[in-house]
């Protein structure tokens, strides 16, 4: 049982690119989502599910893609990387939208 | 806006002492949950309160909830340096399905 899983661990863009953060659980969650945290702004949420077939968008959704066509997998896609988007990115999953969150290890991106 | 205030920002204690956090929301609380992040990891569950006056303990680590001031505390006694780590309080929507946080508590244990 791996619980929350992210990959890669540490990613660096160049302005403009683009690239996919993925995530996937093992237990069988029906709620997950993205945050970023940033320094002094705390965890914000980009993007969230709570089925597959079923996305919505959190608090700071620009420039953030996501779908969900499996119930273990959540990526999380920037189009056009910015160095605003520079941060480090949780995956959570819970059983459902209310209760106790599982964090995946998070990705830490920068963009130059 | 923050929906979820954590004071004190940082904290830094001498090994032994107690400490108390606390998490206050401008929104009715329906559910709040306490989490542990060691720098460079993710988030660890510690414990969850829903009801108005609940109170939890694990090891060392009490959590009251007080539904009349929409607030939360997280008190540590004797505290440890494995205690360091910033602390997290979040909250259970009330309508929609976004659960949000505070902007965290950083603790610091001076042995």
């Amino acid at each position: 049982n791996a619980g929350v899983t992210q990959t890669p661990k540490f990613q660096v863009l160049k302005t403009g690119q683009s690239m996919t953060l993925q995530c996937a659980q093992d237990m069988n969650h029906e709620y997950m989502s993205w945050y970023r945290q940033d320094p002094g702004m705390g965890l914000r949420l980009i993007h969230y599910s709570v089925g597959a077939g079923i996305t919505d968008q959190g608090e700071v959704p620009n420039g953030y893609n996501v779908s969900r066509s499996t119930t273990e997998d959540f990526p999380l896609r920037l189009l056009s990387a910015a160095p605003s988007q520079t941060s480090v990115y949780f995956c959570a999953s819970s059983p459902g939208w209310t209760g106790t969150q599982y964090f995946g290890p998070g990705t830490r991106l920068l963009v130059l | 806006s923050q929906e979820l205030e954590q004071s004190p920002q940082s904290l830094i204690v001498q090994e032994g002492k107690n400490l108390t956090i606390n998490c206050t929301s401008s929104k009715t609380l329906y559910g709040l949950y306490w989490y542990k992040q060691k720098y460079g990891e993710g988030l660890i569950f510690l414990m969850m309160l829903q009801k108005g006056g609940e109170e939890k303990s694990h090891e060392k680590i009490t959590a009251k909830l007080d539904e009349k001031k929409q607030q939360s505390s997280l008190h540590i006694t004797a505290s440890q340096p494995s205690h360091a780590g910033t602390y997290l309080c979040g909250a259970d929507p009330n309508t929609g399905n976004q659960f949000y946080f505070g902007t965290g508590t950083s603790l610091t244990v001076i042995p």
